[in-house]
């Protein structure tokens, strides 16, 4: 089975710097990647996803992803945070099961992001 | 903007007693998940659905716990008895996903916050 690590439960930034999110799946072949956020009382929003191809992705709000496949990881990135990106950070990872058709989804622990001034 | 709908927001009720949570996927999507989000165990998959059919309820307690789609428009998610360890946030999501997968995003809805004492 698929799993998702998110090595940082709680990671705090000066608004303006930079960001780094890590994430690190573990599975036998490339899965589906996705990125992600979750506002206080809120639904998950998605931030951006790999599939195939390029392996930096861009998505939503300024942020991008790096997939690497050397290293497993998909860390999400963006070059100058805003005290509005002050969320909760989910990655996830799919999978097709193939022989029924079905596809399913399973999410890091996530990583909360603090913004200070 | 198309919306999950999720009812009641919150939830508060007794140990023993039976708990119904409500979920509106988006209009056209054929794909419906139920997960679980925990402090200590973050976002657990329950069950889902594909055209209001159960594929997958294995992270489900099947003792207490029960989901079913009765029309395309509403997925319910039952708990009983409730126990304490039930208090949660249920996150009800929908996707209009075909047999090639997860090239569209998971659509969330708000949640409901139950809370069993």
């Amino acid at each position: 089975a698929q799993s998702v690590t998110q090595p940082d439960i709680h990671i705090t930034v000066s608004e303006g710097a930079s960001l780094e999110l890590r994430c690190n799946y573990s599975y036998g072949a490339t899965p589906y990647l996705f990125w992600y956020v979750q506002s206080p009382g809120q639904g998950l929003q998605l931030l951006l996803k790999y599939f195939s191809g390029d392996t930096l992705v861009q998505g939503i709000k300024g942020f991008e992803a790096e997939f690497k496949r050397s290293q497993s990881s998909f860390n999400l990135r963006k070059p100058s945070v805003h005290w509005s990106d002050a969320a909760e950070y989910f990655c996830a990872c799919g999978i097709l099961e193939s022989n029924f058709g079905n596809e399913k989804l399973t999410f890091g622990t996530g990583t909360r992001l603090t913004i200070i001034p | 903007d198309a919306r999950v709908t999720q009812t009641p927001r919150h939830k508060v009720t007794e140990m023993g007693q039976e708990v119904t949570m409500r979920c509106q996927p988006i209009l056209g999507h054929n794909t419906v998940f139920w997960y679980r989000q925990t402090m200590m165990q973050g976002l657990e998959l329950l069950a889902y659905f594909r055209n209001r059919a159960p594929l997958d309820d294995s992270g489900m307690p099947k003792d207490r716990f029960s989901a079913e789609m009765p029309d395309a428009t509403l997925a319910t998610l039952k708990i009983q008895p409730s126990e304490p360890r039930d208090s949660a946030v249920y996150f009800c999501a929908s996707g209009p996903w075909t047999g090639g997968g997860l090239d569209s995003p998971l659509h969330f809805g708000n949640g409901t916050r139950l809370t069993v004492t």
